[in-house]
């Protein structure tokens, strides 16, 4: 099945800094790749995804990039803030492109520092 | 709109005792998921349905979980009995039918097993 690596555990960047969390997948037939944000005493919540015809999708200050070949996909948070401190989780689908049949990695736990 | 809404938050039990989760999904969506989360770890998937039938349950482990989601809506997850083993998150997720639809999560019931 497939196995989705995710580093680092934990990064503390100053408020203002960028934070870039990188996962690599292991089946080549993954096509789906969201990233999901959990704060806290909540559940995962999506932010942005990515399909596997696509190698690059931006939404305000977070980013997400895809390299297909060497089966890794990273998320980028320019201008961090406060409120930006939570785990975040990438995960990689190989069911057909959609929802169904995610592997989450073991998350990053991302600390903003004042 | 309200969203995917569980309950207990809460659950401190003895081990060997039974207990039972309950979640209601977003309206109009189909497609319900319950998720195990331990601590420090992504959510894995212990079963899928699409109304009322169970499509994805080969990671519940059926020798003491049991799940259903009788008329298609409101689904119970139930551990009889518990181990220790089994304290952790149970999230529970929906999206609408087809193929791109996201996955939104409930808040999680904590279980712990003493």
């Amino acid at each position: 099945g497939e196995n989705v690596e995710q580093h680092p555990s934990t990064l503390s960047v100053q408020e203002g800094d960028s934070a870039v969390i990188k996962c690599t997948y292991s089946d080549s037939a993954s096509n789906y790749f969201p990233w999901y944000k959990q704060e806290l005493g909540k559940g995962p919540q999506l932010i942005i995804d990515i399909r596997s015809n696509v190698g690059e999708k931006k939404d305000q200050r977070i980013a997400v990039t895809l390299n297909k070949t060497a089966k890794h996909f990273s998320l980028h948070i320019t201008e961090t803030q406060p409120e930006d401190s939570a785990v975040y989780f990438c995960a990689a689908s190989i069911a057909g492109g959609g929802a169904d049949g995610l592997t989450f990695g073991k998350g990053t736990h991302l600390i903003i520092q004042p | 709109e309200a969203g995917v809404v569980q309950s207990p938050r809460y659950k401190i039990i003895e081990k060997k005792q039974p207990v039972a989760f309950w979640c209601n999904p977003i309206s109009g969506h189909n497609t319900l998921y319950w998720y195990l989360q331990n601590l420090g770890q992504g959510p894995e998937l212990l079963i899928r349905y699409e109304n009322e039938e169970a499509v994805d349950d080969s990671q519940l482990p059926k020798d003491r979980f049991s799940a259903e989601r009788l008329k298609g809506v409101d689904s119970t997850l139930k551990i009889q009995p518990a181990e220790l083993g089994d304290s952790a998150v149970y999230l529970c997720a929906s999206r609408e039918g087809g193929y791109t639809g996201e996955l939104f999560f409930g808040e999680g019931s904590r279980l712990t097993v003493l």
